[in-house]
């Protein structure tokens, strides 16, 4: 079975700090993706990663950053917390092929920015 | 614009009925995939199944199965027999190519699901 651990369940933080989220992947996946989750606007794409080093923005990437260093981990960086980065992050990695390979998720950060 | 939308915040079922959750999608490119997931309680994001976009069949897995009529660009997910374990959020989701080749999947906002004794 994939495993997809993120390293923290819940995580305060204060405006401003520097925030890393953790992901960690055991199926030696190709891609990487973190999503936030909101009430109402579902799952949005913040980054993925196709490949070590090898990163592309999603939808919504403004106030954040990400790291691939190695195949197994991807990180995502907030670099000044805000408030409204308060939020369930989800990390997620799929095979690079075939096309259509589902997601794997781990069971989420709830980040809140206080 | 490709998109992804469920129009249907909730839904309260009674048990054992069969429930229908509604997806609709828009996209220009030939080759697209589409996805549900469940989401219980718990928080974790379960995969349910997926239908090519050239897929001759509509899928099916177990008491889940995939309504896909292409002309309309629908795939809702079709439920039989409803149990009560079925209450959670459920997504829809499009396989997609980004402007640089690589494959991502963007969401809807999810569905509601209730099911009643």
């Amino acid at each position: 079975d994939v495993k997809v651990t993120q390293s923290s369940r819940y995580l305060v933080k204060r405006t401003g700090e520097k925030v890393f989220l953790e992901c960690v992947q055991d199926m030696d996946h190709e891609n990487m993706f973190w999503y936030r989750q909101d009430p109402g606007l579902g799952l949005r794409l913040i980054y993925f990663s196709y490949d070590v080093k090898m990163k592309e923005k999603g939808d919504i990437p403004e106030g954040y950053s990400v790291s691939r260093e190695k195949k197994e981990r991807f990180s995502l960086i907030l670099e000044s917390a805000s408030t409204n980065q308060t939020s369930m992050y989800l990390c997620a990695s799929s095979l690079g092929s075939p096309r259509g390979s589902p997601l794997h998720f781990g069971n989420g950060t709830r980040l809140t920015v206080t | 614009a490709q998109k992804i939308t469920q129009t249907q915040p909730g839904m309260f079922v009674q048990e054992k009925e069969a429930v229908t959750l509604d997806c609709t999608y828009d996209t220009s490119d030939p080759s697209y995939g589409l996805f549900w997931y469940k989401q219980p309680s718990s928080g974790e994001m379960i995969f349910l199944i997926y239908q090519g976009s050239y897929d001759q069949q509509n899928a099916t897995e177990g008491r889940y199965s995939l309504n896909f009529q292409k002309a309309r660009k629908s795939a809702n997910l079709v439920i039989s027999a409803s149990q009560l374990g079925d209450s959670a959020m459920y997504f829809c989701a499009m396989r997609l190519i980004s402007n640089f080749g690589n494959e991502k999947l963007t969401f809807g906002t999810g569905t509601r699901l209730t099911i009643i004794p």
